[in-house]
């Protein structure tokens, strides 16, 4: 069965302070890593998508990178319009769906 | 160009009533996937359809179904309401239902069981 566990929980940023968020997975042949982002009261909005160990994306201050066993999101001097849900989702060739973490809260404070 | 639309926004039911959720998938795509997302968890998959065929299922009980039309529009029908069904219902579409094609969420549908 596949996992995928994300770190932390929440997280509190001052504006312009750096960090990284965490998402760990077991899978069994791995298809494909996302990564989400969720306001309140939303749908998940796409950010990145990783196939491979290695892999590493950019979209203006978030950049995501992939290991064999997990991925991280870094925000580089993030701004309170960051503060969201981020999260983290794989796709296996064994499960044939996605399969969601339970994300990280992110504040960012001006 | 539209999103992924979903109807109705919110639905309030009582326990042992059924419900049936409407999702609209972004012109040229053709895959459906249904997910529930319970307040402080991620999206649990339901069902992936792909050209009016079921693809995948999730692990929840047989009181839940869907199906895909030919405009591949998808219904998620939800019988005998229980309490623990109250939730947020997301419906993403893709071009194809394979893994190398990015899923597009809609804004969900708050449904609320009393």
């Amino acid at each position: 069965e596949d996992q995928v566990t994300q770190s932390p929980e929440a997280l509190r940023l001052q504006e312009g302070e750096s960090s990284s968020l965490n998402c760990s997975y077991t899978v069994s042949g791995l298809r494909g890593l996302f990564w989400y982002r969720q306001d309140p009261g939303k749908g998940p909005e796409f950010l990145f998508t990783l196939y491979s160990a290695g892999e590493e994306k950019e979209k203006e201050r978030l950049k995501a990178t992939l290991t064999k066993k997990e991925s991280f999101l870094h925000i580089t001097a993030p701004k309170p319009e960051d503060s969201a849900t981020y999260l983290c989702a794989v796709y296996s060739g064994s499960a044939r769906q996605l399969t969601f973490g339970s994300g990280t809260q992110l504040t960012v404070l001006p | 160009d539209a999103g992924v639309t979903q109807s109705p926004t919110h639905l309030i039911k009582t326990r042992g009533q059924q419900v049936t959720l409407r999702c609209s998938p972004i012109s040229g795509h053709k895959s459906v996937s249904w997910y529930q997302q319970v307040l402080g968890q991620g999206p649990q998959f339901i069902f992936q359809y792909y050209e009016k065929e079921e693809r995948g299922r999730g692990n929840f009980p047989d009181r839940f179904s869907a199906r895909q039309f030919p405009n591949y529009s998808s219904e998620l029908n939800v019988n005998a309401l229980l309490l623990g069904d109250s939730a947020l219902y997301l419906c993403a579409s893709s071009l194809k239902g394979t893994p190398e094609n990015i899923q597009y969420f809609g804004a969900g549908t708050r449904l609320s069981v009393l």
